[in-house]
């Protein structure tokens, strides 16, 4: 596609349940990154991948979160065990090259429209 | 660690001149970006800054002082449609970290 998709848009879920939040990146765009964002807040940054490789997740809040990345594309976000604290928009955004390659704006992430998530 | 600070929010006048300074402390820094961000929409790229200096792109330019760890953002010309958030963000050796952004209210 031309840009970053993210599915569902909107999930609301009970406490408890387990979600899976979805990145469709931009086509061949190597690395990809997960976000949450509060309202009124800059984007939090939770874990990214270059291609397949999770190179750092150390913005995972807890154990509950993980991410995966197969086939150095498509990227799922899963939080189990769902917590009223886990509502917030989700954000994934990709890049052209590798994160950390330090090559400026070839590190331009393009953001995807956010998967908006509300635990009851 | 890291910080990054920039104002909550400021205020300016359409067709007048405002700049949102960012300032942080980081490590293994490589760069830094600034991004647009309207209300309920992504975050959508506005500029890259490596090396000291003003960069001028249109009516948005962005200056970097490496060795003071500072950054503005340079908006002339305002128009309504600038009201929205910026956010300042650090490209380090191992990831981006993002400001807590400043809302501008752009005023008729």
């Amino acid at each position: 596609g031309a840009g970053v998709s993210q599915s569902p848009r909107y999930k609301v879920t009970k406490r408890g349940q387990d979600v899976a939040l979805r990145c469709d990146p931009i086509s061949g765009h190597v690395s990809l990154y997960w976000y949450r964002q509060a309202l009124g807040q800059g984007p939090e940054f939770l874990t990214y991948f270059n291609y397949e490789a999770q190179q750092d997740k150390s913005g995972l809040p807890n154990d509950r979160f993980s991410a995966e990345r197969p086939e150095g594309s498509i990227s799922t976000l899963t939080i189990q065990r769902t917590e009223q604290r886990d509502s917030a928009m989700y954000r994934c955004a990709s890049s052209l090259e590798e994160g950390t390659s330090g090559r400026g704006s070839y590190n331009e992430q393009f953001f995807g429209p956010g998967t908006r998530l509300t635990v009851l | 660690g890291q910080n990054i600070d920039q104002p909550t929010e400021m205020t300016a006048t359409e067709g007048a001149i405002v700049q949102i300074n960012c300032t942080y402390q980081t490590s293994g820094f490589n760069g830094l970006f600034w991004y647009q961000q309207h209300a309920g929409e992504a975050p959508t790229f506005l500029s890259y800054n490596v090396l000291d200096g003003l960069e001028e792109k249109g009516r948005f330019s962005s200056f970097l002082s490496r060795s003071k760890g500072y950054s503005y953002l340079l908006l002339k010309e305002l128009q309504m449609k600038d009201s929205a958030s910026y956010l300042c963000a650090v490209d380090r050796d191992d990831k981006i970290i993002f400001g807590k952004g400043t809302r501008l209210h752009i005023l008729p």
